[in-house]
Formats: structure tokens, C-alpha cells, sequence
């Protein structure tokens, strides 16, 4: 089975801090995703990477960044934290549009 | 419009009860239809494929409407188990590769 693993299930950070949020897939799947979910609202694309340094922006990319330096892992980086990122954190790595796997996501409360 | 919509329910049903759900796409090129099922603090997990003829696997069926640009979802003799938040998806083309769009769920709650 694909594993996706994010680095933190449970995050706290503070207002303008840099956050780094990482994920790692053992497959070797060139397409990572990063979303984030939030009642009322789903799941909302932020970036997504179909290679090794490649990089597109989602549907809500403004507060992100992402860096993809091996197939491996795809890192979701907010350079200063705001209380409006406060939300579910989700990776997901996929081989074909049929075999999308998550990870067991990122709660992350910024303060 | 939302590219991708679904009622959100909660739809509260009792065990045994058939249950459908039903789930609208506005992009008339999408191409490849999905069905998640995401447990409560969990993350989503692939349920089923859509396919233009349906298909059926167990108590699930799932069936795809082109021309009313739909997708749906029925379980049968629904179980306690099920309870659980069903996630429609929708994969369409676009310059830079296909593009997932979920729909915000609907929530469902068996109960005994």
C-alpha cells in the first residue's frame, strides 16, 4: 500500500512564525497535492507538483509556499502564520488521477 | 456556482434503510468521477470509481449521468459503519494536467 506520511498530526504556532509542513510518499508518484479542509468550505487546493522542482498553484495559494526538491516529499511552507491558516492540513501523492492517497493530515492552530 | 456540489446533509437514516446521494459538476470536459469516504478526523479515502455504465461493488453503487453533468451514490442496507462524510470528485484536464476538484461532502449518520 502507498504510505503518505505527514510529518505532524497536531501543530501550535504563533502568529507570524514560519511553518513548515512536511509529507512524504514511499511510491515513488511523481503528483503531490496539498489542501486544506475547513467546515462548510471542503477541500480547497493550495499547490500541487506533477515533479521533482516543479510547481503549480492551486485554487488558494496567497500565504504559501512549497518546495519539492525530492520526488519524495513536497513540503508546504506559510512564511509568516496568520489566524486564518488555522485549519486541517491534507498531503496526498497519486500515480494516475485514479490512485489518489492521503495522508492522515496536519491540525494546525496558529495562535 | 461551485465547480463541485453536494448537498451536506446530515442525512440520518436507520440501519437497513437505502440511502442516495447525489453530487453536480459544472465543467462539461471533466473526465473521471470519484466517490471518497472520509471518516471523522480522518483523512479521505477512495471509496469507488464512476463510470459512464456504473458500477456496483457490494451494497455501494455508483452511476454517472453525463447529460445532467451528476454523479451518485447509493448504499444499500446501510450498516452502522457507514456513518461516515462521502466526498465526490472530479478530475478534469487543464494546462497543467488534471486537476481534482472535491465536492464538500455529505455527511451521513446511521443509526440503530
Amino acid at each position: 500500500d502507498v504510505k503518505v506520511t505527514q510529518s505532524s498530526r497536531y501543530l501550535v504556532k504563533r502568529t507570524g512564525e514560519k511553518v513548515f509542513l512536511e509529507c512524504v510518499q514511499d511510491m515513488d508518484h511523481e503528483n503531490m497535492f496539498w489542501y486544506r479542509q475547513d467546515p462548510g468550505l471542503g477541500l480547497r487546493l493550495i499547490y500541487f507538483s506533477y515533479d521533482v522542482k516543479m510547481k503549480e498553484k492551486g485554487d488558494i495559494p496567497e500565504g504559501y509556499s512549497v518546495s519539492r526538491e525530492k520526488k519524495e516529499r513536497f513540503s508546504l511552507i506559510l512564511e509568516s502564520a496568520s489566524t486564518n491558516q488555522t485549519s486541517m492540513y491534507l498531503c496526498a501523492s497519486s500515480l494516475a488521477p485514479s490512485g489518489y492517497t492521503f495522508g492522515s493530515g496536519t491540525r494546525l492552530t496558529v495562535v | 456556482r461551485k465547480e463541485v456540489e453536494q448537498d451536506p446533509g446530515p442525512f440520518n437514516v436507520p440501519e437497513g434503510a437505502t440511502v442516495a446521494f447525489n453530487c453536480t459538476y459544472s465543467n462539461s470536459a471533466s473526465q473521471s468521477f470519484f466517490w471518497y469516504r472520509q471518516d471523522c478526523r480522518k483523512e479521505p479515502k477512495l471509496l469507488m470509481s464512476v463510470y459512464s455504465s456504473g458500477n456496483e461493488d457490494g451494497r455501494f453503487t455508483a452511476q454517472l449521468n453525463r447529460a445532467s453533468q451528476y454523479i451518485s451514490l447509493l448504499i444499500r442496507d446501510s450498516k452502522l459503519s457507514d456513518s461516515a462524510t462521502y466526498l465526490c470528485v472530479v478530475i478534469t484536464s487543464g494546462n497543467a494536467g488534471n486537476m481534482l476538484t472535491f465536492g464538500g461532502g455529505t455527511r451521513l449518520m446511521v443509526k440503530p
